[in-house]
């Protein structure tokens, strides 16, 4: 069964950086890109970004495009993403998601990993 | 970038309403649509995609349609386990950018 595993919980200082991984498992890992979602509390989904592993090529949502660098390593099928210059509006469930490009849309997603952003 | 709105926000509804939620692009996206759904404390449920095809496994009581700029999603026969937020999504560039969301509750 084909599953996306996000790392675990992150509480950081504001101005400091995370980095969020997402394995995945039971799929070759090279055919689909991965994006990058996030949900502040309360608030509606937010796309920031994806990485097409095969081509090492990622596209940023502008909102994001200064502070955020998303990764892949094809050899243990992991997904990063890195958010720098952390603010408390930062503060958010942090989204891994599949996306099947003969299809469209995302259809496997990470369970999700809650950042918080606090001094 | 293309705006993505969603209408209404919110909406209370009975067990067994048919109820009608709407997907407006800035710009026309084809049919490059998807909607989902996602209950409290859970990732997101792909729907449909491509405006109108059900993801395999998803009940029969959903439905889509649209292309260019205007799409719906309707659900035909709430049933309990529908009351959530559902979202729309274009997918043919990025940004992916989604809809605000619009939550169904219980009336």
């Amino acid at each position: 069964q084909v599953q996306l595993v996000q790392s675990g919980t992150e509480v950081k200082r504001p101005g400091s950086s995370v980095k969020v991984s997402c394995k995945a498992s039971g799929d070759n890992f090279s055919n689909y890109p991965v994006n990058w979602v996030r949900q502040a509390p309360g608030e509606g989904l937010e796309w920031m970004g994806r990485i097409i592993p095969l081509l090492g090529r990622a596209d940023y949502a502008q909102k994001f495009q200064d502070r955020v660098t998303i990764t892949a390593d094809e050899s243990s099928s992991t997904a990063y993403m890195e958010l720098n210059s952390l603010r408390s509006d930062d503060s958010a469930i942090y989204y891994c998601a599949r996306h099947l490009l003969a299809t469209g849309g995302f259809d496997l997603w990470g369970q999700g990993t809650r950042v918080t952003v606090s001094s | 970038d293309i705006q993505m709105t969603q209408s209404p926000s919110s909406l209370s509804a009975s067990v067994g309403d048919r109820l009608t939620i709407t997907c407006r692009a800035s710009q026309g996206i084809y049919n490059y649509l998807a909607w989902y759904q996602q209950r409290p404390g859970k990732p997101p449920k792909l729907l449909i995609y491509a405006a109108s095809t059900l993801l395999s496994g998803v009940p029969s009581r959903f439905s889509g349609s649209g292309s260019g700029t205007d799409f719906t999603l309707t659900i035909s026969g709430l049933q309990p386990e529908d009351f959530a937020t559902y979202y729309c999504q274009k997918y043919n560039s990025v940004p992916f950018t989604f809809g605000p969301g619009t939550k169904v509750d219980i009336k």
